[in-house]
């Protein structure tokens, strides 16, 4: 049980700002989301993770709803190498990877 | 430089031969972990370590084993490998179980024949 749901596959254009979104409806009150990318068959890579403010660091920015029972992951500006999966997960004991979406930078 | 380190990358072996793949981290972490990956699957949890001589299962222990003697190193047992322990495993590290951010690996290919 992955406790978030992320659409299967985006499509984004090279150059234009990706926004992947995220639903955890379930999520508890201490526990943070978290995002990360994994390019081909590398280890997966940290992205950004907040609790309830929204949050932004070199890579990207994240956008966490008031009520926390959604977020969206935004690359503001897409290149060919943001093209991975990118997973969304809540944490509690122990992280949970589910499928993440597929996102394709087009050129 | 910051990492985690793991080995062998690529193995190939056979069924009953034991084996172990070591991981080991530079930044002093307490938290530990080993994941396996298959197609359609995403990634699984195995094992994780809070610290030293502290382990526990994750979702998929099945079949493997994990000791913590020391806080940088946390290597993967499989006693008796089978040809469904065939898979990408990667290690990861933390500062904590909560709050912070993991570090993975580059991946043990792993094929059991």
């Amino acid at each position: 049980d992955a406790k978030t749901t992320q659409p299967p596959s985006m499509d984004c254009a090279e150059g234009r700002a990706a926004n992947l979104p995220c639903n955890h409806s379930t999520i508890s009150g201490n526990e943070y989301v978290y995002w990360y990318r994994q390019i081909h068959s590398q280890g997966p890579q940290y992205i950004i993770h907040g609790l309830k403010n929204n949050e932004t660091n070199e890579m990207a920015s994240l956008i966490i709803t008031e009520d926390r029972k959604s977020s969206t992951l935004i690359l503001p500006h897409a290149t060919l190498r943001d093209t991975a999966v990118y997973y969304c997960i809540v944490r509690e004991d122990k992280i949970i990877f589910g499928k993440g979406t597929r996102l394709h930078i087009l050129p | 430089e910051a990492q985690v380190t793991q080995n062998p990358r690529y193995l190939i072996t056979v069924t009953g031969k034991k084996l172990t793949v070591t991981c080991s981290q530079n930044m002093n972490h307490e938290y530990m972990s080993w994941y396996r990956q298959d197609p359609g699957l995403g990634l699984r949890q195995i094992y994780y370590s809070m610290n030293v001589e502290v382990t526990d299962k994750g979702d998929v222990p099945e079949g493997y084993k994990v000791s913590r003697k020391e806080k940088r190193n946390f290597p993967l047992i499989l006693e008796s490998p089978s040809p469904n322990q065939t898979s990408l495993y990667f290690c990861a590290s933390s500062t904590a179980w909560t709050g912070y951010e993991q570090y993975f690996g580059p991946g043990t290919r792993l094929t059991v024949t």
